[in-house]
């Protein structure tokens, strides 16, 4: 079946430090792939996604590209504030209507 | 004009005792999942409908059980509560043809 795994937490940074959270997957298809974000005490929100091979996500400064050939889907951001301590989750779905599944989430800590 | 909402957002019970989850979406989309957030933050599907038809059912037990009164609900309904039920559950939904969902806020499960 298909499995999500992104690098485990917390991670630590100092304000304005760059960021990257790894995420690989596992799919029988042609999957797209999600950032998800969840700050303290809310839900999810979607931060950015990818459809297909090669094509980069972007948001609030965070980028991510879809790598077919590395099943890859690494979350960066090039200066990080307070603002965005959260738990940051990938996840996948096989197609329109279908289940996400989710990684086990990464907690990030930015310091002022 | 919240787009999926739940309610309540906490709920405290007793083991053993009987309880639902509402959740409504203003966004027209089709279809519609419930999600458990476990004490380590890891996301699983539950359920979804599109439709107000069942389509995914994840191995839950038989004391849950959804109901989807029209295509803009979708409630939850947990039977004979057990301590491990306790959870965030978040309810989402997802219009046609695209694969990324909106969740709402969640609703914290505590079970005594």
């Amino acid at each position: 079946g298909n499995s999500v795994t992104q690098m485990e937490g917390p991670v630590t940074l100092s304000e304005e430090a760059f960021l990257t959270i790894n995420c690989t997957y596992t799919a029988t298809g042609y999957p797209s792939l999600f950032w998800y974000v969840q700050y303290p005490g809310e839900g999810l929100q979607l931060l950015l996604k990818a459809t297909k091979a090669d094509d980069k996500g972007s948001n609030k400064g965070f980028e991510a590209t879809y790598r077919k050939e590395t099943t890859s889907f690494h979350l960066e951001k090039g200066s990080v504030q307070v603002s965005d301590s959260a738990v940051y989750f990938c996840a996948l779905s096989e197609a329109a209507g279908n289940k996400l599944t989710f990684g086990g989430g990464t907690r990030v800590l930015v310091k002022p | 004009d919240t787009a999926v909402s739940q309610t309540p957002k906490y709920l405290v019970t007793q083991m053993g005792n009987d309880k639902s989850i509402k959740c409504e979406q203003n966004l027209g989309h089709d279809t519609m999942y419930w999600y458990k957030q476990d004490s380590k933050k890891f996301l699983k599907i539950m359920f979804s409908y599109n439709n107000k038809e069942l389509i995914i059912n994840e191995t839950v037990p038989n004391r849950f059980s959804p109901k989807s009164p029209d295509k803009a609900h979708l409630n939850l309904h947990i039977n004979s509560l057990e301590l491990g039920d306790s959870a965030v559950y978040f309810c989402a939904s997802s219009p046609p043809v695209t694969d990324t969902q909106y969740f709402g806020p969640g609703t914290r499960l505590t079970v005594l």
